[in-house]
C-alpha cells in the first residue's frame, strides 16, 4: 500500500533551533508539494518540486525556510531559525501532474 | 495566497441529509478536486474534475463544474456520522503552466446520528 511518509510525527523545539521535517514521496511521482496548515492561514503552498526540480517556492519565507530534494526518495523541508509563529501541521504530498495529490501524515512542530 | 473560497465555513446536518458545499476560485484551472480531511490526519484525494467537464459522480458525491461562473459544488447524498470532516476544494490555475495545487479555506461538515 503506497504512502507518503513524513518524519517526525510530532516536533517541539525551542526557538532558535534548526528543524528538518523529512518526506518519502511514493514511488514513481515526479511532484512533490510542501504546505504549512494553521488555523488562522489554512493550507498554504511554500514549495512543490517537478523530477526533483523546485518549480516554486514563493509562498515559503525565504530568509529561514528551505526546501530540497536531494534524490527521488527524500525531500526536506527545513527551518533554521526557527521561531513562534513557524509552529504549525506541515504536510508533504506527491503525485503526477494534473492527476491526484498523495498526502503523508503531517509533522506537527511546535516552537516555544 | 489562497485560490478559493469554501462556501458555508460549517455545516451541521443529521444523518441521511444531503450535504452541499461550494467552492469559489479566481482564475481559470485545469482542473478542481475536492478533499477531505478527518480531524489531526492528512487530507485524501475525493474526486477531480478537468475542465472541460462540467459534472462527476463517484458513489455518493456528486461534483459540479461552472467554469464560467468559477465555481464548483461537492454534494454528499445520504451523509453519514463518518462523513464527519472537513472539506477542502484545490485548483490547478492554468496560468502557472504546471500542476500547482492551491487549496481553499474549507468547509467543516458535522453529521450528527
Amino acid at each position: 500500500d503506497a504512502r507518503v511518509t513524513q518524519t517526525p510525527r510530532h516536533k517541539v523545539t525551542e526557538m532558535g533551533q534548526e528543524v528538518t521535517m523529512r518526506c518519502q514521496p511514493i514511488l514513481g511521482h515526479n511532484t512533490v508539494f510542501w504546505y504549512r496548515q494553521t488555523m488562522m492561514q489554512g493550507l498554504e503552498l511554500l514549495a512543490y518540486f517537478r523530477n526533483r526540480a523546485p518549480l516554486d517556492d514563493s509562498g515559503m519565507p525565504k530568509d529561514r525556510f528551505s526546501a530540497e530534494m536531494p534524490d527521488a526518495t527524500l525531500a526536506t523541508l527545513k527551518i533554521q531559525p526557527s521561531e513562534p509563529r513557524d509552529s504549525a501541521v506541515y504536510f508533504c504530498a506527491s503525485g503526477s501532474y494534473s492527476a491526484e495529490a498523495f498526502f503523508g501524515q503531517g509533522t506537527r512542530l511546535t516552537v516555544v | 495566497s489562497q485560490q478559493g473560497e469554501e462556501d458555508p465555513q460549517a455545516l451541521s446536518i443529521q444523518e441521511g441529509e444531503n450535504a452541499t458545499m461550494n467552492c469559489s476560485y479566481k482564475t481559470s484551472i485545469n482542473n478542481l478536486q475536492w478533499y477531505r480531511q478527518n480531524s489531526g490526519r492528512g487530507l485524501v484525494h475525493l474526486i477531480l474534475i478537468r475542465s472541460n467537464e462540467r459534472e462527476k459522480h463517484s458513489g455518493r458525491l456528486r461534483v459540479t463544474l461552472d467554469t464560467s461562473k468559477k465555481s464548483s459544488s461537492l454534494l454528499i447524498t445520504a451523509s453519514r456520522a463518518a462523513d464527519t470532516a472537513s472539506y477542502f476544494c484545490a485548483t490547478d490555475p492554468i496560468e502557472t503552466g504546471f500542476q500547482k495545487l492551491v487549496f481553499g479555506t474549507g468547509t467543516r461538515l458535522l453529521v450528527s446520528p
